[in-house]
């Protein structure tokens, strides 16, 4: 399988609901990012995550990683139909030679019902 | 907030044909990247560069393609003679520095009839 896997790959809530995102992947890295993207737009960084960081939060955001099993988790508290997207982890490896190229993930498709 | 800007917005080729996408990044990124995006799969990395050369590219990224930065600021990815499988979205990004989020333009779509 690919690096950057996500889980589900689509989801659908209420909205006040939370959601939560998985990702996995192969390799060794330096960090992991989540983006999102609306229907035919641009990815919009949403939060970064070290390698050796274990959660961070950023507004309704949280973000796990867990580099023993080499997953990640998306959580976002309290959606709103606004969160209605696309969402994507993306990895850079932890190598010399990769200058910071992102390998993405599948994406869960995320709806929230108002 | 400062922007990544592409154009065209939606550009509609014949096979074989030439195109150009162009991308304005912002000013202080160091880091410069294509992506693509064929409809309804993951976002693939073509080539990345850096100081005014290629770091990187992937198997993606043949002969057919090119990048350059002409004027030293705008950046701009050449494909030379367009085939169907080239539909897509692509997108260039900039980084400031290794460790930061990136800065995605809202994408050039490519249609190859």
């Amino acid at each position: 399988s690919q690096q950057g896997e996500e889980d589900p790959q689509a989801l659908s809530i209420q909205e006040g609901e939370n959601a939560t995102m998985n990702c996995s992947y192969k390799t060794s890295i330096n960090n992991l990012q989540w983006y999102r993207q609306n229907s035919g737009r641009g990815l919009v960084h949403l939060i970064l995550i070290r390698s050796n960081e274990r959660e961070k939060h950023s507004g309704r955001l949280r973000v796990t990683l867990d580099t023993s099993k080499k997953s990640s988790s998306l959580l976002i508290t309290a959606s709103r139909a606004a969160d209605t997207a696309s969402y994507f982890c993306a990895t850079v490896s932890d190598g010399g030679t990769s200058y910071g190229k992102l390998t993405f993930g599948q994406g869960t498709i995320l709806t929230v019902h108002p | 907030e400062p922007e990544v800007t592409q154009t065209p917005s939606h550009q509609v080729t014949q096979m074989g044909q030439e195109v150009i996408l162009r991308c304005v990044p912002i000013s202080n990124h160091l880091y410069f990247y294509w992506y693509r995006q064929i409809l309804g799969q993951k976002v693939e990395f073509l080539v990345s560069f850096y100081n005014n050369e290629i770091s990187e590219k992937s198997e993606i990224f043949d002969d057919q393609f090119s990048v350059e930065r002409p004027d030293g600021s705008n950046f701009t990815l050449k494909i030379r003679s367009t085939k169907l499988e080239d539909s897509a979205m692509y997108f260039c990004a900039g980084l400031e520095d290794r460790g930061h989020g990136y800065t995605f333009g809202s994408g050039t779509r490519l249609t190859v009839v």
